[in-house]
């Protein structure tokens, strides 16, 4: 069973260059997510899709931009990478009614 | 942002000992979910708790959804090195403007040595 697959599953960029992150479910799930983790932080939501058509920023959205391309798929762009962009990446999906969120395995970004 | 205080941040313990960590808040919750991540991978799901008071377990793991809505506890009993990992709660909000929104914790770091 899929769930939750994210590519790449690691990546070093140079400061200044770009990069989208893909993601796709094959849930049926409505909800979209990308979550950035870094040490002591915790999960920091950047973006979500509630749903085929939406999204909306969460909590650190700045430097990041989305794209629901359909139901399944959920895309993180950097436009101009920066070093505090070196992070951990979690694309996550849910359904609408329920409140079990489901995560990939992560994309490692460094950027240098 | 809004976040959830789950303490503590780091556990040691001994294998076969058993271990509490626990996470609140100053907002209410309708929904607590515990996950655990292994290294180099995504949180997985542990326990999901729906109703305040309830109490459940999945194995050696056992979690509750406080009485006030603004507390869960997660307990492992005689702890393997296999538990070794991040424990993440969750909390989804019950009202407001953050109606519906999911918020973590910092995490517990768990090492477990044989």
């Amino acid at each position: 069973n899929a769930g939750v697959t994210q590519t790449p599953k690691f990546q070093v960029l140079k400061t200044g260059q770009s990069m989208t992150l893909q993601c796709a479910q094959d849930m049926n799930h409505n909800s979209m997510y990308w979550y950035r983790q870094d040490p002591g932080m915790g999960l920091r939501l950047i973006y979500y899709s509630a749903s085929e058509g939406t999204t909306d920023k969460g909590e650190v959205p700045n430097g990041y931009n989305v794209s629901r391309l359909n139901k399944r798929e959920f895309s993180l762009r950097l436009e101009s990478a920066a070093p505090s962009q070196t992070s951990v990446y979690f694309c996550a999906s849910k359904t609408s009614s329920g409140n079990t969120i489901y995560f990939g395995e992560g994309s490692w970004l460094t950027v240098v | 942002g809004q976040q959830l205080n789950q303490s503590p941040q780091s556990m040691f313990i001994q294998e076969g000992e058993d271990v509490s960590m626990n996470c609140t808040s100053s907002s209410i919750f309708n929904t607590w979910l515990w996950y655990k991540q292994d290294p180099g991978e995504g949180p997985v799901l542990l326990i999901a708790l729906y109703k305040a008071g309830e109490l459940t377990s999945n194995g050696r793991l056992t979690a509750q959804f406080g009485i006030t809505r603004k507390d869960s506890f997660l307990n492992i009993s005689a702890s393997i090195p296999s538990d070794v990992g991040i424990y993440f709660c969750a909390g989804v909000n019950a009202g407001g403007t953050s109606y519906g929104k999911l918020t973590f914790g910092q995490g517990t770091i768990l090492t477990v040595h044989p």
